[in-house]
């Protein structure tokens, strides 16, 4: 049972684009949601997050949306940059879970110069 | 901030031998850690919950007597390996929660490469 689905395994974008990532989830108790940046033999890098009674959060190049009602949230990445590409990883966590995270199964990112 | 160190970065052992990695929190103090293992090409699978003073959870499926979690203080945690096999090669990586603002962040370690012969 995946609870938290991420249907695009990559993404290929031009240098200067926006990059927008997307992630399902079908678990209504998640409340905190977080993207994750990983290289390869790397640990993931935490890059912004968003609670469920927001919207939108914002972080530099880097926007999180949240839709409750569609359980969808996305990454915005403008602009992108050659560095951006890496696997990215989208994940939640349940009030009252010990802050346990339910991963997506990530999507790769190229951004092409 | 919210730094996260593993060591090693890298082991190679023999088959049957124990391989013992550190988790530390570097610059805060963590009640909880997590322990993942990453296959080739797969997202993070947990393995277990470390809470600090007190017994492990561990995920469906983790044999708790092969993978020992300790976590003596609020900045370390260690997970041993016992006998290890070659099945048991993976990349393995460790979180520490940091509650800042009512959430709790997780902020991973650089990971280790365990490579059993």
């Amino acid at each position: 049972d995946q609870q938290v689905k991420q249907n695009s395994p990559s993404l290929s974008v031009q240098e200067g684009r926006i990059s927008i990532l997307n992630c399902d989830y079908t678990n209504s108790m998640f409340d905190y949601f977080l993207w994750y940046k990983k290289y390869p033999a790397e640990g993931p890098t935490f890059l912004i997050s968003i609670s469920s009674i927001k919207d939108k959060n914002e972080d530099g190049r880097f926007t999180v949306f949240l839709n409750k009602s569609a359980k969808h949230l996305s990454l915005h990445i403008v602009p992108s940059q050659p560095g951006d590409s890496a696997v990215y990883f989208c994940a939640a966590s349940e009030a009252g879970n010990t802050g346990k995270l339910i991963f997506g199964q990530g999507t790769t990112l190229q951004v092409k110069p | 901030g919210a730094v996260v160190s593993q060591h090693p970065s890298r082991v190679i052992c023999k088959s049957g031998t124990s391989v013992k990695i550190e988790c530390r929190s570097l610059d805060f103090q963590a009640t909880t850690m997590f322990w993942y293992r990453q296959f080739p090409k797969q997202s993070l699978m947990l393995m277990a919950t470390s809470n600090e003073g007190s017994k492990a959870t561990y995920e469906q499926g983790v044999e708790k007597d092969k993978f020992l979690i300790n976590h003596a203080s609020l900045t370390l945690s260690t997970l041993t390996v016992t006998s290890a096999h070659p099945e048991d090669s993976s990349f393995y990586i460790c979180s520490a929660s940091l509650r800042a603002g009512g959430a709790d962040t997780q902020y991973f370690g650089p990971g280790t490469r365990l490579t059993v012969l």
